[in-house]
């Protein structure tokens, strides 16, 4: 497809781990990111990847990546109330420039 | 350092005005992105300027047009403004036009268009 693809919505209590999927839409692009965007404010880089690895690491978050499914996922353990916010993945093609391509964002809602 | 930075915050504007909206990149940058994020929606990339010179462009109507300055802040301009340019505009910047360079946003101009 043309679109990166995420769900809308996810619900998860606190101190559980919260998954968020993606699916992206080139095999040729270089750099995935996760952003949050907390309401009313700009986006937050989290965390990125390189096409070339599998997974990455960063205390709370962890990135998976298919390349061969072109899914990428977010995990991020012991949610707590401030991870509350929309998570956006994007996708950054190769080429001169910095085009990102961004999903339609997945909704996190933590419930106390 | 100062993160990137964006004004006005806010903005409300009567179909058919034009716009322009300003951002100051983190210093050291030297390119600058715009992005349109719609009610709902993820950012679309409108614009990339690197040294002074237009890199890249979305798909978006010749109303919509920027610039950059010696300094590597940058101006967005939008004329003869429709009620569908009502939106989120976020700016973003990085030290590099190069794949290995990642963007850092700033909060962005939210623009009504009445």
């Amino acid at each position: 497809g043309e679109d990166v693809e995420q769900s809308l919505f996810l619900s998860v209590r606190e101190g559980d781990s919260s998954v968020i999927n993606c699916t992206y839409t080139d095999s040729s692009s270089t750099y995935l990111y996760w952003y949050k965007q907390e309401p009313g404010a700009g986006l937050q880089l989290l965390t990125y990847i390189f096409s070339n690895m599998d997974m990455k690491q960063d205390q709370r978050l962890t990135v998976l990546l298919n390349k061969k499914d072109k899914h990428l996922s977010l995990r991020i353990a012991d949610t707590q109330t401030g991870d509350s916010a929309i998570y956006f993945c994007a996708e950054r093609k190769p080429g001169g420039y910095q085009k990102v391509t961004f999903g339609t964002g997945t909704k996190l809602q933590v419930i106390p | 350092d100062a993160g990137v930075t964006q004004s006005p915050t806010h903005l409300i504007k009567t179909r058919g005005q034009q716009v322009t909206l300003r951002c100051s990149p983190i210093s050291g940058h030297k390119s600058v992105s715009w992005y349109q994020q719609v009610l709902g929606q993820g950012p679309q990339f409108i614009f990339q300027y690197y040294e002074k010179e237009e890199r890249g462009r979305g798909n978006f109507p010749d109303r919509f047009s920027a610039r950059q300055f010696p300094n590597y802040s940058s101006e967005l301009n939008v004329n003869a403004l429709l009620l569908g340019d009502s939106a989120l505009y976020l700016c973003a910047s990085t030290r590099r036009v190069a794949d290995t360079d990642t963007q850092y946003f700033g909060p962005g101009t939210r623009l009504t268009v009445l």
